[in-house]
């Protein structure tokens, strides 16, 4: 069965403490992985796209990496606004039709 | 701002109604789909639309369907109205690379 498992559940750092968020996937197919931010009440917000085994991408404070069972999102010295839940999904290839598996999440607390 | 609009917002019903939610996706994206996320959980995948055809569900019901039209727009469509259908639902145009943009969401409570 696809799966996607985000760990850990919650996560509370120092302002400036860095860390990494993990999402491991089970998945026939993989067309892509995502991650997103969402804040409280919102919907989710695009970070990145990763394809293939060994790719990473880089945006500000993070950076998301890509092994053939698990992503990982890297922050580095995070600051107070960093905090929010941090989603990972994969898109997988079911024949003619898509399907898109999110995890629960990590909720990211950054303390200043 | 993603440019994805939901309407409406907020939404009441009772058990056993109907209800449509609407989302007008971003000019050029073909591709939306919608998701229903429970309080603390992630976004759960109901089903993709391209170019106004299905071509992908989620393990969600038949009572769940959709529209996609022309001007990319859709609709969410649920019938037969169970309390456990009360989450907020979340609509995501994708861009030719899958990158997913998605609205504020419309928030259903079913009484």
């Amino acid at each position: 069965e696809d799966q996607v498992t985000q760990s850990p559940e919650a996560l509370r750092l120092q302002e400036g403490e860095s860390s990494s968020l993990n999402c491991s996937y089970t998945v026939s197919g993989l067309r892509g992985l995502f991650w997103y931010r969402q804040d409280p009440g919102k919907g989710p917000e695009f970070l990145f796209t990763l394809y293939s085994a060994g790719e990473e991408k880089e945006k500000e404070r993070l950076k998301a990496t890509l092994t053939k069972k698990e992503s990982f999102l890297h922050i580095t010295a995070p600051k107070p606004e960093d905090s929010a839940t941090y989603l990972c999904a994969v898109q997988a290839s079911g024949g003619r039709d898509d399907k898109i598996i999110f995890g629960k999440g990590t909720r990211l607390h950054i303390l200043p | 701002e993603t440019g994805v609009t939901q309407s409406p917002t907020h939404l009441i019903k009772t058990r056993g109604q109907q209800v449509t939610l609407r989302c007008s996706s971003q000019s050029g994206h073909n591709t939306v789909s919608w998701y229903q996320q429970a309080l603390g959980q992630g976004p759960q995948f109901i089903f993709q639309y391209y170019r106004e055809e299905e071509n992908g569900r989620g393990n969600f019901p038949p009572r769940f369907s959709g529209l996609q039209f022309p001007n990319y727009s859709s609709e969410l469509n649920v019938n037969a109205l169970e309390l456990d259908d009360s989450a907020l639902y979340l609509c995501a145009s994708s861009t030719p690379y899958n990158e997913q943009f998605f609205g504020p969401g419309t928030r259903l409570t079913v009484l």
